[in-house]
């Protein structure tokens, strides 16, 4: 089992469409989580981080429940710009790996 | 400020040969990881180094090896290139030991023949 897991995708969702990514992870000792988005051939890139409580960041929300070991992220009014490869990492509770999901593509289209 | 950069961009080599790849890190960070990124796959993490110290390894065979310069910059070698080592090689640096965000460099992407 992959410690972190993730639809592949890809995802062809409409301009304006309101899409929704997931992501379990498997080590309950994990302290930090994030989205990166890595555009094709380029370096990733944090998107935002992910929080308990939830957070948001423009068009863009990010969830976490520890409990289930799962996070998600909702991108709402989906541009054309907006696609690419979405990364769930997990940082181990040491701090000093980070540990990618093996990402999910996004394409928007007109 | 400076951003990660990486070089060489690109590197093609034959099995058998030995590989430096070389990074130099954000200004004013102290800590830099190396990763593999395989086609269609997520970034692997390789290692750390942290103030010259390697601060933790993935599970990655010895023939990976790094090295970490007064000045921060980083060096990964790979010894005995096989096939399956063609991929993009990411470093990101970040400050205090990999806790904090980490920013990445554009990648040198490696082809093993």
């Amino acid at each position: 089992r992959k410690e972190v897991e993730q639809d592949p995708g890809p995802f062809n969702v409409p301009e304006g469409a309101t899409v929704a990514f997931n992501c379990t992870y498997s080590n309950s000792a994990s302290q930090s989580f994030f989205w990166y988005r890595q555009d094709c051939r380029k370096e990733p890139k944090l998107l935002m981080s992910v929080y308990s409580s939830g957070n948001e960041d423009g068009r863009f929300t990010a969830q976490l429940n520890r409990a289930s070991q799962y996070i998600s992220l909702l991108i709402r009014d989906s541009k054309l710009s907006d696609s690419a490869t979405y990364l769930c990492v997990v940082n181990d509770n040491a701090g000093n790996m980070l540990t990618f999901g093996g990402g999910t593509r996004l394409m928007v289209k007109p | 400020e400076t951003g990660v950069t990486q070089s060489p961009t690109h590197l093609i080599k034959t099995r058998g040969q030995q590989v430096t790849l070389r990074c130099s890190s954000q200004s004013g960070h102290n800590t830099v990881s190396w990763y593999q990124q395989a086609l269609g796959q997520g970034p692997q993490f390789i290692f750390q180094y942290y103030r010259e110290e390697e601060n933790g390894r993935g599970n990655f065979p010895p023939r990976f090896s790094g090295l970490q310069f007064p000045n921060y910059s980083s060096e990964l070698n790979v010894n005995a290139l096989e096939l399956d080592d063609s991929a993009l090689y990411l470093c990101a640096s970040s400050l205090g030991g990999g806790a904090g965000e980490q920013f990445f460099g554009p990648g040198t992407r490696l082809t093993v023949l």
